[in-house]
């Protein structure tokens, strides 16, 4: 059962136009989303998140959109650097338990000069 | 920048062997979390600790795998006789308990295994 899903494997983007990247849920419980950001060889970064009592969150380049009723959220990155180029991930933690952290399977982002 | 660190980077095994991989969390951080991520995924819950209580674990973790934090502090993952399914990366993660602001986990770089 995917409770986060990130349909787009990958997306190409030219440097200096704007990067959407999106993410659907299923789990009408989660209140609270992340994105993370992650290079080779690394481990995720964290990046922007948002919780369900607002519909959007601004930092700098990067903003995320969520809508609630289409249980859709997605990430804006204006303008598009070459150091974007990244995969990047959706998530949310559960409400109960651990609050673990669900993930979508990444999109990833290349920048073209 | 005292973030979440982890050891080995990379680990290179043969079929069969005993790994045991290290996660350093952030020092005010009482939760821990191991997640795995293999190509083309996200990153997958394994197990996880609030303090040195290992309070729950994925149906991923087999008999073959256990976790530790003796002390609260750092902990250990241990993958005894490694099968090629084992290879992934290893993640772990640390965050606060408290309110929305500080649900964020933040991840270490992981460890990198390859079982040949």
């Amino acid at each position: 059962d995917q409770q986060v899903k990130q349909n787009s494997p990958s997306l190409s983007v030219q440097e200096g136009r704007i990067s959407i990247l999106n993410c659907d849920y299923t789990n009408s419980m989660f209140d609270y989303f992340l994105w993370y950001k992650k290079y080779p060889a690394e481990g995720p970064t964290f990046l922007i998140s948002i919780s369900s009592i607002k519909d959007k969150n601004e930092d700098g380049r990067f903003t995320v959109f969520l809508n609630k009723s289409a249980k859709h959220l997605s990430l804006h990155i204006v303008p598009s650097q070459p150091g974007d180029s990244a995969v990047y991930f959706c998530a949310a933690p559960l409400l109960q338990g651990a609050q673990k952290l669900v993930f979508g399977q990444g999109t990833r982002l290349t920048i073209n000069p | 920048d005292t973030g979440v660190s982890q050891d080995p980077r990379h680990k290179i095994t043969k079929r069969g062997q005993n790994v045991t991989f290290r996660c350093d969390p952030i020092s005010e951080h009482n939760r821990l979390y191991w997640y795995r991520q293999t190509l083309g995924q996200g990153p997958e819950f394994l197990t996880y600790f609030q303090n040195e209580a290992q309070l729950e674990k994925s149906r991923l973790l087999s008999d073959r795998f256990s976790a530790e934090r003796p002390k609260g502090s750092f902990s250990t993952l241990e993958i005894q006789r490694t099968e090629q399914g084992d290879s992934a990366m290893y993640l772990c993660a640390s965050r606060r308990t408290g309110g929305p602001s500080t649900d964020t986990q933040y991840f270490g770089p992981g460890t990198r295994l390859t079982v040949l």
